[in-house]
């Protein structure tokens, strides 16, 4: 079974900061991964995804990620964080040698806080 | 473009009574999902299809029905509303190796 970790609900960074969300996964194989956010009474957003190749992904709004196959991690990465990054970040895995029923499985979400 | 339209962006209903959540997407994916969001829980699935006429059981199926009649439009059906789906549905889609597309979900409440 593939599934994601999100260890914190929250984390709160001053602007200019780096910023940094934990996702943790587990798949049988070698798997995709990907970021979205979720502003206030929005949809889910794309930010990135790794499905080979460079560890280190960029992706919208000057985010990356790094993909860790030793630790099973995918950590989400801003240098400088911006007020308007305040948002909740999903960490989502897909297994890509299950049947083809293209399934993604979800963390539950951190809420990031920029304070000004 | 629109991308993925669903409609109504809120709703109340009554225990017992049933409603269709709309979902359309104008990009042609095959691909569509339903997920329903709860405080604290991510996104869990609740059903999706790989194409017209083609539809599949995800984690969270029961007091769902589906149905994809076209491409566009997968329509969530809820037939005796209950409190425990009080909750944000999502629709999604996507095409061949891309990433899915979110519309801004539908906020039901059943009373």
């Amino acid at each position: 079974a593939q599934s994601v970790a999100q260890p914190e609900d929250q984390v709160n960074v001053a602007e200019g900061n780096p910023l940094t969300v934990k996702c943790t996964y587990s798949v049988s194989g070698n798997p995709y991964l990907f970021w979205y956010v979720q502003y206030p009474n929005r949809g889910l957003q794309f930010l990135l995804k790794y499905i080979t190749g460079d560890n280190l992904v960029k992706g919208s709004y000057g985010f990356e990620a790094e993909f860790n196959k030793s630790q099973t991690s995918f950590h989400l990465k801003k240098p400088s964080a911006l007020v308007s990054d305040s948002a909740l970040y999903f960490c989502a895995v897909r297994d890509p040698y299950r049947s083809n029923d293209y399934k993604l499985s979800f963390g539950a979400g951190t809420t990031v806080t920029v304070r000004a | 473009n629109a991308g993925v339209t669903q409609t109504p962006k809120f709703r109340i209903l009554k225990i017992g009574q049933s409603m269709t959540l709309q979902c359309t997407q104008d990009m042609n994916h095959n691909y569509m999902y339903w997920y329903r969001q709860d405080p604290g829980m991510g996104l869990k699935l609740i059903y999706y299809s790989v194409g017209a006429g083609i539809t599949d059981k995800g984690e969270v199926p029961n007091g769902y029905n589906v149905s994809r009649s076209t491409t566009e439009d997968f329509p969530l059906r809820l037939e005796l509303a209950a409190p425990s789906q009080t909750s944000v549905y999502f629709c999604a889609s996507r095409g061949q190796n891309q990433p899915q597309h979110f519309g801004d979900g539908t906020r039901l409440s059943i009373l």
